[in-house]
């Protein structure tokens, strides 16, 4: 079973920082992918990536397959941003979850 | 647009008592997953399926069960509620293990 960490479990900054929240797994797997979910919401997917780096808008994902590691960055962060932020990663069984990194971006 | 659609939001219900959730997807994904969220464990899988009568055991199955007589719904049924089935419960589904994964709205289930 993988094991799915993430770092930090909560994160409090100031509007206009640079963000980087951070996930590794035990496991080799086909696809990690990295999820939103707002207070009450639901939990929408941001990133889905095998390799490499991807970009959208002011947050870019990053992983390092050999190193088994992944990271979530947001640029020039907004208090809209404040969300839990989920790794998981993709098996023939679904996804498994970290336990999420809780951000607050004040004003 | 496709969309994945859970029902009810909420539901309060009495030990005991069955209860259905229910999930419905427009995207024609063959898989489809059922998890629950709580404080301190994330998400853990219940139930999943690969297609039309296929269902399988997750890592929190007992108490559950699900059924896929389409490709559009997996209902998920508590046979018998408990206070410890309390949560929140999420319905996903994809097209395949290298592809996105959609979620529902979530459900909130209160067992008194």
């Amino acid at each position: 079973k993988n094991e799915v960490e993430q770092s930090p479990q909560n994160l409090t900054a100031q509007e206009g920082e640079f963000i980087t929240i951070n996930c590794s797994y035990s496991v080799g797997i086909s696809a990690l992918h990295w999820l939103q979910q707002h207070p009450g919401g639901g939990i929408v997917s941001l990133f889905m990536l095998s390799s490499g780096k991807k970009k959208h808008g002011r947050l870019i994902a990053t992983i390092n397959i050999q190193e088994k590691h992944s990271s979530l960055h947001i640029t020039a962060s907004h208090p809209r941003d404040s969300a839990v932020y989920i790794c998981a990663v993709g098996g023939a069984d679904g996804l498994t979850f970290g336990k999420g990194t809780h951000l607050i971006i004040q004003p | 647009d496709a969309e994945i659609t859970q029902s009810p939001r909420h539901k309060i219900t009495e030990t005991g008592r069955q209860v259905t959730l229910a999930c419905h997807q427009t995207w024609n994904h063959n898989n489809m997953f059922w998890y629950r969220q709580d404080l301190g464990h994330g998400l853990r899988l219940i139930h999943y399926s690969y297609g039309v009568q296929d269902t399988n055991k997750g890592e929190v199955s007992d108490g559950y069960s699900v059924s896929r007589s389409n490709t559009e719904d997996l209902p998920l049924t508590l046979e018998s509620a408990a206070s410890s089935q309390t949560s929140v419960y999420f319905c996903a589904s994809r097209e395949n293990m290298n592809t996105e994964a959609f979620f529902g709205q979530g459900t909130r289930l209160t067992v008194v």
